[in-house]
């Protein structure tokens, strides 16, 4: 069956402007993750959704960064005034739910910030 | 506070030989282990996970782990390695929250 996607692949954008990146994950799966990963380290927790709500947004480094998952779904991740340190890959994951649930991931959307 | 040890970069072994690479962890309560691998250009592969029973758990491409709670160590293992197992390796750990905390990784180098 299909995998968690993202998209796009890359973004490219200057430093200071709004950019939103999408996860589609499996489906059937009720919870989502977003991770960032910044070269040469293991990726870091953004936030949690189980269902519609953010479950555990603690990892959110900011008020510059908001995600989302309106119909239980596909979510969104939102960073405004984007700043260089924002470079990143940004991974999803999704599973059925659970501190035991391996999670699948997708294969990211590389950030750049210029 | 939850965290996760990779004390090597990297770990290099010839093909046809056995492979360990290491990961030591700290957690409150009972702690769910896992074991993910990434390629070049593709996202992360689950392996295998440790939650509770045998200390000896059985996951993808003939990899195995063993969990140590004396030690707080799960290292991953495979009895013979290949070149197509070069990739790079994380542990992780969820303690019974639903977050995954990743070590920082080791790049696994297997040479003909």
């Amino acid at each position: 069956g299909a995998g968690v996607s993202q998209t796009p692949s890359n973004k490219v954008t200057e430093k200071g402007k709004y950019v939103e990146l999408r996860c589609d994950p499996i489906s059937g799966h009720t919870a989502l993750y977003w991770y960032r990963q910044s070269l040469g380290q293991g990726p870091e927790f953004l936030i949690y959704f189980q269902g519609t709500g953010a479950a555990d947004d603690s990892g959110l480094p900011n008020d510059r960064f908001f995600a989302v998952r309106p119909e239980g779904s596909v979510s969104t991740l939102k960073i405004q005034r984007t700043e260089r340190g924002d470079s990143a890959v940004y991974l999803c994951a999704s599973s059925l739910g659970g501190p035991a649930g391996e999670q699948y991931f997708g294969p990211g959307t590389r950030l750049t910030v210029t | 506070a939850q965290s996760v040890a990779q004390p090597e970069d990297q770990v290099n072994v010839a093909e046809g030989n056995p492979l360990t690479v290491k990961c030591t962890y700290s957690v409150s309560g009972n702690p769910y282990l896992f074991w993910y691998v990434q390629y070049p250009n593709r996202g992360l592969q689950f392996l295998l996970k440790y939650i509770t029973g045998d200390n000896l758990v059985k996951g993808s491409y003939g990899f195995e782990a063993e969990f140590n709670k004396s030690q707080t160590s799960f290292h991953l293992k495979k009895p013979s390695a290949l070149v197509s197992d070069s990739a790079l390796y994380f542990c992780a750990v969820s303690g019974g929250y639903n977050k995954l905390i990743f070590g920082a990784g080791t790049r696994l180098a297997v040479h003909p």
